[in-house]
């Protein structure tokens, strides 16, 4: 079955550290996405990518990296400079092009403490 | 500013009472509307893609609606496994490719 993966699915770590969390797809879809859902608020862009070896900052970028080496694996690490980890983390992809949807993955919750 | 508004930002309803949904936007230029449904502790399950006014998408018990300034999500004699958070969410002409304007979502309960 095609789809999107993520690991783990929850994650904790301590003030401090960084974190990678992984995404893999095996839709064939060119471009790919991070979001982050916070209670009571909308789906935020951190980094989206269009094709491999490029990648973009989307709303919310500070404090996350991302790198796109192989086309079905777009993983997204966050810094100890982002000031409020703790969400959860949703990866995408879609064909290419503007006109066509996303498929998200399960999610990861990341916890830092 | 480009904005997406649902309503109402939660629904409670009975098994087989009918009911919409409903996604404001004010936008530059729609290139595309999508909902989404997502379970608690899940990642967003697509929907239906709207791109015109006047067109109408269905699945099942739903059915997406598209006017130049809203969209509407109606649920037909919905039952309790329809429960979850609706997300509407817009592309816009002059946007990047990745941006996806989400609204903050409806949280549906169906009670048996």
């Amino acid at each position: 079955d095609g789809g999107i993966t993520q690991s783990p699915k929850y994650l904790f770590r301590k003030e401090g550290q960084n974190v990678t969390l992984s995404c893999e797809q095996n839709l064939n879809h060119d471009a790919m996405y991070w979001y982050r859902q916070d209670p009571g608020q909308g789906l935020r862009l951190i980094y989206y990518s269009q094709i491999v070896n490029d990648f973009q900052k989307g709303d919310i970028a500070e404090g996350y990296s991302v790198s796109r080496e192989k086309k079905e694996s777009f993983p997204l690490t966050v810094t100890s400079a982002q000031k409020n980890p703790t969400a959860f983390y949703l990866c995408a992809s879609s064909r290419q092009g503007a006109i066509y949807e996303q498929y998200f993955g399960p999610g990861t919750r990341l916890t830092v403490t | 500013e480009d904005q997406v508004t649902q309503s109402p930002e939660a629904l409670r309803l009975q098994e087989g009472e009918s009911s919409s949904l409903n996604c404001s936007y004010t936008v530059s230029g729609l290139r595309g509307l999508f909902w989404y449904r997502q379970d608690p502790g899940k990642g967003p399950e697509f929907l239906f893609t709207l791109y015109s006014a006047g067109e109408e998408k269905e699945k099942e018990r739903l059915k997406a609606t598209l006017t130049k300034k809203e969209s509407f999500l109606h649920i037909t004699a919905p039952k309790p496994e329809d429960s979850a958070t609706y997300l509407c969410a817009v592309r816009i002409s002059g946007g990047s490719q990745g941006n996806l304007i989400f609204g903050k979502g409806t949280k549906l309960s169906v009670k048996p």
